[in-house]
């Protein structure tokens, strides 16, 4: 059973930018069952897609977002990566990474989610 | 842009009681629609998707249906762990959200 894990730190300094590491496990990167995503989820409110990757490289990304973000992937490590650039207190947020099926367009895998903050 | 619009925001309902809940893409999306449960602190879940499809181990008593632009979540019979917030996908073109309805005890 695949499982998503993110990792980075949980404080971000503004006009700073935002780092986060998907690791995959249970599973390879490479299957091509997935578009790998991230979403974000400022507290009490709702859900943002971020951006995508597939394991070719190919991306896309949030037109509200895509001049600050770049995803990448490391196949190697069997992760995927978040960069959001010039972050503010807006981006503060519990950032989530999930496998979108090829097949059904569905998030159907999850991170546990990892709140950072912006703040000085 | 596609934009997803839930209703109602917030039900409140009791155990035992079939709820219905309403997502509208702002352009057609065929069936290409999921469903999320989200209870507090933890990820979503899926439910559904391709509108009608359920997810694998969600109970049977929800279910989705709907094509185009109108789409809707039932749970025939709401149980005391069903109290959460759900959401609506499409991925038509880039995946969004619709803002959630916390269905809430009454």
């Amino acid at each position: 059973q695949v499982q998503l894990q993110e990792s980075g730190p949980g404080l971000v300094k503004p006009s700073q930018t935002l780092s986060l590491t998907c690791t995959v496990s249970g599973g390879s990167i490479s299957s091509g069952s997935y578009y790998w995503s991230w979403i974000r989820q400022p507290a009490g409110k709702g859900l943002e897609w971020i951006g995508r990757i597939y394991t070719s490289g190919s991306t896309n990304y949030n037109p509200s977002l895509k001049s600050r973000v770049t995803i990448s992937v490391d196949t190697s490590k069997n992760q995927f990566s978040l960069k959001l650039s010039s972050v503010t207190a807006a981006d503060t947020a519990v950032y989530y990474c999930a496998g979108l099926t090829v097949t059904d367009d569905a998030f159907d895998i999850w991170g546990q989610g990892t709140m950072v903050t912006v703040s000085s | 842009d596609i934009q997803m619009t839930q209703s109602p925001s917030s039900v409140s309902a009791s155990v035992g009681d079939r709820v219905t809940i309403t997502c509208r893409a702002s352009q057609g999306i065929s069936s290409w629609l999921a469903w999320y449960q989200q209870k507090p602190g933890k990820a979503p879940k899926l439910l559904i998707y391709a509108a009608s499809s359920l997810q694998s181990g969600v109970p049977s008593r929800f279910s989705g249906s709907g094509s185009g632009t109108d789409f809707t979540l039932t749970i025939s019979s709401l149980q005391p762990e069903d109290f959460a917030t759900y959401y609506c996908q499409q991925a038509n073109s880039f995946p969004s959200f619709g803002g959630g309805t916390k269905v809430e005890i009454k």
